[in-house]
């Protein structure tokens, strides 16, 4: 099975930190995904990488980076934490790009910004 | 502009009862569909998909079917169970090579009344 490891569940950072979330799969996948989850707006793709040092902006780019420095691990960047970046954070890998790999999801990072 | 669209924020079922989630689309590029499930603090779980060749998919008591026509698809779920109770997301994607992730839908809570 493949899993997919977000390094915390719960973190709070204050407005204007600099914020690390870091994502691990054990599954050898090339391609490596962030989404953000909030009500009433389902999953919004952040960035995703299909190769190491490859990134690609995805729907809701701003405020964001990330870093794939080795295949296995993929993380996001807020360069300047902000209120609006409070919700939950979700990592995925899947084997193609596409429609016909499904993604494997963490279980989230649910970060609050105060 | 949502691409994707689940009309429906909340079901609930009886249980025993067939549960009826739908989607619509409007990228004609789309070819391969899926849904997720979700529980709380646990990241989407891969469920069912389904190719544009097909216009049904079954998996035991999970049964997808897509109207290209109309771009529409719609889970089935029969019996509905208590553990069913979680929120679902139709994702969509396109297999010709794109290198864009899945655009998801917002997600339908299902509720599992026993």
């Amino acid at each position: 099975d493949v899993k997919v490891t977000q390094s915390s569940r719960y973190l709070v950072k204050r407005t204007g930190e600099k914020v690390f979330l870091e994502c691990v799969q054990d599954m050898d996948h090339e391609n490596m995904f962030w989404y953000r989850q909030d009500p009433g707006l389902g999953l919004r793709l952040i960035y995703f990488s299909y190769d190491v040092k490859m990134k690609e902006k995805g729907d809701i780019p701003e405020g964001y980076s990330v870093s794939r420095e080795k295949k296995e691990r993929f993380s996001l960047i807020l360069e300047s934490a902000s209120t609006n970046q409070t919700s939950m954070y979700l990592c995925a890998s899947s084997l193609g790009l596409g429609g016909r790999s499904p993604l494997h999801f963490g279980n989230g990072t649910r970060l609050t910004v105060t | 502009d949502q691409q994707v669209k689940q009309n429906s924020p909340s079901l609930s079922v009886q249980e025993g009862r067939i549960s009826i989630l739908n989607c619509d689309y409007t990228n004609s590029m789309f070819d391969y569909f899926l849904w997720y499930k979700k529980y709380p603090a646990e990241g989407p779980t891969f469920l069912i998909s389904i190719s544009s060749i097909k216009d049904k998919n079954e998996d035991g008591r999970f049964t997808v079917f897509l109207n290209k026509s109309a771009k529409h698809l719609s889970l089935h779920i029969v019996p509905s169970q208590p553990g069913d109770s979680a929120v679902y997301f139709c994702a969509a994607g396109n297999s010709g090579g794109g290198a864009d992730g899945l655009t998801f839908g917002k997600g339908t809570h299902l509720i599992i009344q026993p």
